[in-house]
């Protein structure tokens, strides 16, 4: 099972670059690393998913080492809107009953 | 756009009931999944199913059954609720693929309360 390791939560300022680290260090070589965004009384929603080395799309970007045992969520000049919980996932391929999503980071921005 | 959506935003029943929550994808999507979400502990996998008719237990499936019988419709039965599920519950949708390498679609959930 490949466990996650998000912080609880983070704070930022409107503008500013927002990057979240989460450890996976026995992460399995078919694995992927997946993030979600959840805002309150909503499901959560998929931002950004990648394997190795720099994904980006028009939301965010996500960096991963060369050794994978981790991952950054890097969010770019954040606003208001951005507060939510957000949730790092990498699947195990032995299986679905193995998802794990853990408790996520809870990032609120103020003015 | 992708549209999972569960039929009660809010549900109130009393201790002993059968309690049926549904939930509908329209994205022909072969996976589907019923979460859990607690406060302090995130979300957790009850069941999941990967194709019509066919069902695994996730992490808690304890007091609960599903039940898939067309490939857009999943749903979650507590036998005789509790307190204790008392609860906000997710369903998911995903397209086929290796566990969560595939991109799940949330509902926006239901709010269950048991008195």
């Amino acid at each position: 099972l490949a466990k996650t390791t998000q912080p609880i939560s983070m704070d930022s300022y409107e503008g500013q670059e927002v990057n979240i680290t989460c450890s996976h260090n026995n992460i399995a070589t078919n694995d992927y690393i997946t993030w979600y965004q959840q805002f309150p009384s909503q499901g959560p929603r998929f931002i950004i998913q990648g394997y190795k080395t720099k994904v980006t799309n028009e939301v965010a970007s996500l960096f991963i080492p060369a050794d994978r045992k981790s991952s950054t969520l890097s969010l770019p000049r954040v606003s208001l809107s951005d507060t939510a919980v957000y949730y790092c996932l990498v699947g195990d391929s032995s299986g679905y009953s193995t998802l794990t999503f853990g408790k996520g980071t809870m990032l609120l921005v103020s003015p | 756009d992708v549209k999972v959506t569960q039929s009660s935003r809010y549900l109130v029943k009393r201790t002993g009931e059968k309690v049926f929550l549904e939930c509908v994808q329209d994205m022909d999507h072969e996976n589907m999944f019923w979460y859990r979400q607690d406060p302090g502990l995130g979300l957790r996998l009850i069941y999941f199913s990967y194709d019509v008719k066919m069902k695994e237990k996730g992490d808690i499936p304890e007091g609960y059954s599903v039940s898939r019988e067309k490939k857009e419709r999943f749903s979650l039965i507590l036998e005789s609720a509790s307190t204790n599920q008392t609860s906000m519950y997710l369903c998911a949708s995903s397209s086929v693929g290796q566990g969560s390498n595939q991109p799940q679609h949330f509902g926006d959930g239901t709010r269950l309360s048991i008195l």
